[in-house]
């Protein structure tokens, strides 16, 4: 199956810094979700994006549906110790409803 | 708030076992998947059903089989465990309108030894 592309692949800053992570994808999507797994747990979605362009922002986060539709970007502000997770992409072409998924990107906010 | 529940959170098995992971949704959503996480691979598809009694294969269906006999219940079944196998199995549900993410059980940690 088709996977995306998330960059990076685990990050390590200090409490406060400001956070980005994308992911690209080689075909089209209609559907852009963003998910944040903690320690332990299942993912729980953050984020969800449908039209091209969008940028959408939930507290600290903002996400945004790239124009070409086959990328989006993940931007975290000031970032907490409780933002310590892995963060997981999610895509959806127009034929279905399955979620592809990226790699994911394992944060670690240092106090 | 919907509730995906994976009836175990850890499990040992030894290699040759049959082993059943089971996941009960309690929002009457058609859709049913069960995924395996591994470091550095992301999210992986095994299974998935959009109706009771219904099956696809996902992305690696090899050495597992579900099952769907009500709606609010999707079992996955390892059929003869092996090593390869110790992974996180993670189980999620969606309703068939499109616009809704997935909701996500807590996951099981499966060992083989």
């Amino acid at each position: 199956g088709q996977q995306l592309n998330q960059s990076p692949q685990s990050m390590f800053i200090q409490e406060g810094e400001d956070v980005s992570m994308n992911c690209t994808s080689s075909s089209i999507f209609n559907t852009w979700l963003w998910y944040k797994q903690d320690p332990g747990e299942g993912p729980v979605l953050l984020i969800a994006l449908y039209k091209a362009g969008e940028l959408t922002s939930n507290g600290r986060l903002t996400a945004q549906f790239g124009i070409t539709r086959k990328d989006s970007f993940l931007n975290i502000s000031a970032s907490i110790p409780s933002d310590v997770g892995i963060y997981f992409c999610a895509g959806r072409e127009t034929s279905g409803s399955r979620l592809t998924f990226g790699e994911g990107t394992q944060l670690t906010v240092n106090p | 708030d919907v509730k995906v529940t994976q009836s175990s959170r850890y499990l040992v098995k030894r290699t040759g076992e049959k082993v059943f992971l089971e996941c009960v949704q309690d929002m009457d959503h058609e859709n049913m998947f069960w995924y395996r996480q591994d470091p550095g691979l992301g999210l992986r598809l095994i299974y998935f059903s959009y109706d009771v009694k219904m099956k696809e294969k996902g992305d690696i269906p090899e050495g597992y089989s579900v099952s769907r006999e009500k709606k609010e219940r999707f079992s996955l079944i390892l059929e003869s465990a092996s090593t390869n196998q110790t992974s996180m199995y993670l189980c999620a549900s969606k309703p068939t309108a499109t616009l809704y993410g997935y909701t996500f059980g807590s996951g099981t940690r499966l060992t083989v030894v």
